[in-house]
């Protein structure tokens, strides 16, 4: 079975607190893709990483940063430092590497307070 | 305009009413698809679209009805509909002809069925 679990319903932190959002996957496939997508209030999810299977190297993106674990499946993503404007429902989704089709988590709601 | 557009944002329907949904894309790419996310499942796929052909039809009830006349438009046709339908009804477009690519979303249109 292919899946993708996001155990963290909803998380709320304090502005400037660091928060780690976590994701774990079910696939067979040894070639497959990763990625994280943010969705604010207004609806629109947005595109924040793509990892693949044969990749895993962490990558930091300014107060963002992954850490990709092939031997526990699993694709976390932190925030340093949070800020305001992160609050948003965050999903991580798994694509096997012979379709177009993207598996998503149930998504966490991040709130970060002031 | 720039990136993938969705119209209406908002559409309120009853169940014996037909209407179109609308998704515009002005990326250049090749692929597009149909999500729909309910409050109480993960986003789901419902049609994915490669050079103009149906590539995935993700066992969608037939009041849907997708159409792509050209790799930049893509549309959901809706009649008689169900209450259980209503859902923030997402497009995406992706560069289209390999399963590497990413998919980037438009701002979703909210269907309300009453």
């Amino acid at each position: 079975a292919q899946k993708v679990t996001q155990a963290q319903t909803e998380i709320s932190v304090v502005e400037k607190e660091d928060v780690t959002l976590d994701c774990v996957y079910e696939t067979r496939d040894t070639t497959y893709y990763l990625f994280w997508y943010k969705q604010p209030p207004s609806g629109e999810l947005v595109f924040l990483i793509r990892r693949n299977s044969f990749d895993e190297q962490n990558e930091i993106s300014g107060r963002y940063s992954w850490n990709f674990q092939k031997s526990t499946s699993s694709f976390n993503f932190t925030i340093t430092a949070s800020q305001v404007v992160d609050s948003a429902v965050y999903f991580c989704a798994l694509r096997p590497g012979n379709t177009g089709k993207l598996i998503f988590g149930q998504g966490t709601t991040l709130q970060v307070k002031p | 305009e720039t990136g993938v557009t969705q119209t209406p944002r908002h559409l309120v329907m009853g169940m014996t009413n037909k209407k179109s949904l609308k998704c515009e894309q002005h990326l250049g790419h090749n692929a597009m698809y149909w999500y729909k996310q309910s409050a109480k499942k993960p986003l789901e796929l419902m049609f994915v679209y490669n050079f103009k052909e149906q590539t995935e039809n993700n066992s969608v009830p037939s009041r849907f009805s997708p159409e792509c006349p050209n790799s930049s438009h893509l549309f959901l046709h809706l009649h008689t509909l169900q209450p259980e339908d209503s859902a923030l009804y997402l497009c995406a477009s992706s560069l289209g002809g390999t399963y590497t690519d990413t998919q980037y979303f438009g701002p979703g249109t909210r269907l309300t069925v009453l």
